[in-house]
């Protein structure tokens, strides 16, 4: 059964860099929601992808943006990176018009 | 705006033994769902039990059932027969309508740890 793959699991970048997030949704799967989780705390969503258009978007700077490709994989940017940005990133698919959400393990990333 | 809340930080239980989770949340809207979902240390968030706002009934899933009231905006979880497999962090999350389109807002979060 292929989930959601996220890569890479775990990575460090500086203050002021640029990072890329990828996620590959769930076979069957077309829409893609990305997720914050700051340590001990609930995930906040940060946006949605569909028909490679973000078409919601959480409480989140511009700094943030994301892309869907034409495979329904997507990707989240982050530019300028803040110490605060350090977090767990959650990718989740799902089938548009349908019901269940699938989650990958995420991407732990660290600013210093 | 939606808001979930979880007032217990952390919660232990022994082996075998029932553990109630508690969560309120608050919203303006009729049309909504409500969910438990487990994250372990794996990461993965996993779905445990789902309770869609239109039924009375309570959810069910094998040891593990909710208690939803709808008045008081309240949505427990009751793990039954808790085994080591259960600890892990508990979220309790609120979702706007019955397709994936939207976000799910989640709680803060409860630490379950089962005791042998």
């Amino acid at each position: 059964d292929a989930g959601v793959t996220q890569s890479p699991t775990h990575l460090i970048k500086t203050r002021g860099q640029q990072v890329t997030l990828r996620c590959s949704p769930k076979s069957g799967h077309d829409t893609v929601s990305w997720y914050q989780q700051a340590l001990g705390q609930g995930p906040q969503f940060i946006f949605q992808y569909y028909e490679e258009e973000e078409r919601q978007r959480g409480n989140f700077p511009d700094r943030f943006s994301g892309h869907q490709f034409p495979n329904y994989s997507s990707e989240l940017n982050v530019n300028a990176l803040l110490l605060g940005d350090s977090a767990l990133y959650l990718c989740a698919s799902s089938f548009n018009g349908g019901w269940g959400y699938t989650f990958g393990s995420g991407t732990r990333l660290t600013v210093v | 705006a939606q808001t979930v809340t979880q007032s217990q930080p952390e919660m232990s239980v022994q082996e075998a033994e029932t553990v109630t989770l508690s969560c309120t949340y608050d919203t303006s809207e009729s049309n909504y769902y409500l969910f438990w979902y487990k994250q372990p240390p794996s990461r993965q968030m996993i779905l445990v039990i789902r309770q869609e706002a239109y039924k009375q009934q309570n959810a069910t899933e094998n040891r593990f059932s909710v208690n939803f009231q709808k008045a008081a905006k309240s949505f427990s979880l009751k793990i039954s027969d808790s085994q080591l497999g259960d600890t892990a962090m508990y979220f309790c999350a609120f979702h706007l309508g019955g397709t994936s389109y939207g976000k799910l807002t989640f709680g803060q979060g409860t630490i379950l740890t089962v005791h042998p």
